[in-house]
């Protein structure tokens, strides 16, 4: 199993720019999340999605935009990027798992470093 | 405002002794903590799991939970230079079954 996979791993984008992160996941996980994570300042939540077909509004949500497309993946796009968006991106699932829902175990990909000029 | 505290070091310690790692949250309520470690460019990786009162040992992990202090720790024994990274401390507040709380980190420093 490959686990949480996110392409693509670097990515440098113009001011105004568009792109879409995407991230799939082989653990039959029912829930997704994206996150950002800059120095000292932690992860911090933009989006997730607690199943298939739905969508909620992290802690820094502005700027972005999620797709669920299935079960199995997550997208996370940017519509016009802006220097204060470069940042490093991850992805990961989480089951639940000792099937109870609380237990809320999250699984990481690799990352995207991104930067914006 | 639900927080997660860490202090974000560095924490130096001799290669062989016995690493210790603090975490303190807001939220009196919250029932799953988690200790993720994260190496300089990687992601963060789950090490460890802790959801009642006590200690949880694996292998040369200790993960220790004070509900009542709010507080969860994390030792590392017989430290190894492998151990240099920081670590992450989460936490799942009672109103979410999915979304986890985080610390900044605690950057850690084995010295051999």
């Amino acid at each position: 199993n490959a686990g949480v996979t996110q392409t693509p791993k670097f990515q440098v984008l113009k001011t105004g720019q568009s792109m879409t992160l995407q991230c799939a996941q082989d653990m039959n996980h029912n829930s997704m999340y994206w996150y950002r994570q800059d120095p000292g300042m932690g992860l911090r939540l933009i989006y997730y999605s607690a199943s298939e077909g739905t969508t909620d509004k992290g802690e820094v949500p502005n700027g972005y935009n999620v797709s669920r497309l299935n079960k199995r993946e997550f997208s996370l796009r940017l519509e016009s990027a802006a220097p204060s968006q470069t940042s490093v991106y991850f992805c990961a699932s989480s089951g639940p798992s000792s099937g109870a829902a609380r237990y809320n175990e999250q699984f990481f990909g690799p990352g995207t470093r991104l930067t914006v000029l | 405002q639900k927080e997660v505290e860490q202090n974000s070091g560095p924490l130096s310690v001799p290669e062989g002794a016995i690493a210790s790692l603090n975490c303190t949250y807001s939220d009196r309520g919250s029932q799953s903590f988690f200790w993720y470690r994260q190496y300089s460019g990687k992601s963060p990786e789950l090490i460890m799991s802790i959801y009642s009162n006590g200690d949880k040992e694996d292998g040369r992990f200790t993960a220790q939970l004070n509900k009542a202090s709010q507080y969860v720790s994390l030792l590392i024994r017989d430290s190894q230079p492998s151990d240099s990274a920081t670590y992450l401390c989460a936490v799942n507040p009672p109103d979410s079954n999915y979304q986890l709380i985080w610390g900044a980190g605690t950057k850690l420093i084995i010295k051999p």
